[in-house]
């Protein structure tokens, strides 16, 4: 399988744990973006990568949410001390470099319980 | 104001009938518009991008009316298999997506 992967698929934790997401984008995108769905709601954008520069940010992304891509390649997603509204979908998506109207990819997402 | 706004629904559709819905954004320099599907419990997947002549898929078509800042779609001779949420797209600058909240499509046999 050549698509985004995501792990883990499902995460439940006990309010105030720290939680670890990563994204595996399609190897050749060097674009990697996270993003946020809940119930009912179309997905927001949290962050975007350009390879392993970190450009831009959401003001949904509190101080307790911090991305990462080492080496361009994979990324994470951490979340300390997890609240219960942080119980969502986080999905990533991943995109080729040019141009601004390329499709983006998205993995199946990581659900995201907090208890 | 939302960058993307969509009436939800839910558009109960009998087989093979038509159904049209469409989104309004906020943006008006927005240059990039999209239709993803998105099915129960699934992830996002792009169905057809939107260009400013329209564009044309099959039993799909979608419109852009830059004027008025909304999108269309339509989806001719509908099929049990298009039951699904549809999410209207823009790209909100650097290549962020901003989705609306999706229409809900149900058909009916």
């Amino acid at each position: 399988d050549t698509g985004v992967s995501q792990n883990p698929r499902h995460k439940i934790t006990k309010r105030g744990q720290n939680v670890t997401f990563r994204c595996d984008p399609i190897s050749e995108h060097n674009r990697l973006y996270w993003y946020r769905q809940t119930l009912g709601q179309g997905p927001e954008f949290l962050t975007y990568f350009q390879n392993e520069a970190q450009l831009e940010k959401s003001r949904l992304l509190s101080d307790r949410f911090s991305a990462e891509r080492p080496k361009g390649s994979f990324s994470t997603l951490e979340i300390q001390r997890t609240e219960q509204g942080d119980s969502a979908m986080y999905l990533c998506a991943s995109s080729l470099p040019t141009g601004g109207a390329n499709e983006q990819f998205f993995g199946p997402g990581t659900r995201l319980t907090v208890l | 104001r939302k960058e993307v706004e969509q009436d939800p629904g839910p558009f109960n559709v009998p087989e093979g009938a038509t159904v049209a819905f469409n989104c309004t954004y906020s943006n008006s320099a927005s240059q990039s518009f999209f239709w993803y599907r998105q099915d129960c419990r699934k992830e996002p997947k792009l169905l057809m991008s939107v260009y400013s002549s329209g564009n044309e898929d099959g039993r799909f078509t979608a419109q852009l009316n830059r004027a008025s800042q909304y999108i269309s779609l339509l989806i001719r001779d509908s099929k049990l298999s298009d039951s699904a949420t549809y999410l209207c797209v823009v790209n909100a600058g650097n290549n962020r997506l901003a989705f609306g909240k999706g229409n809900q499509v149900v058909v009916i046999p």
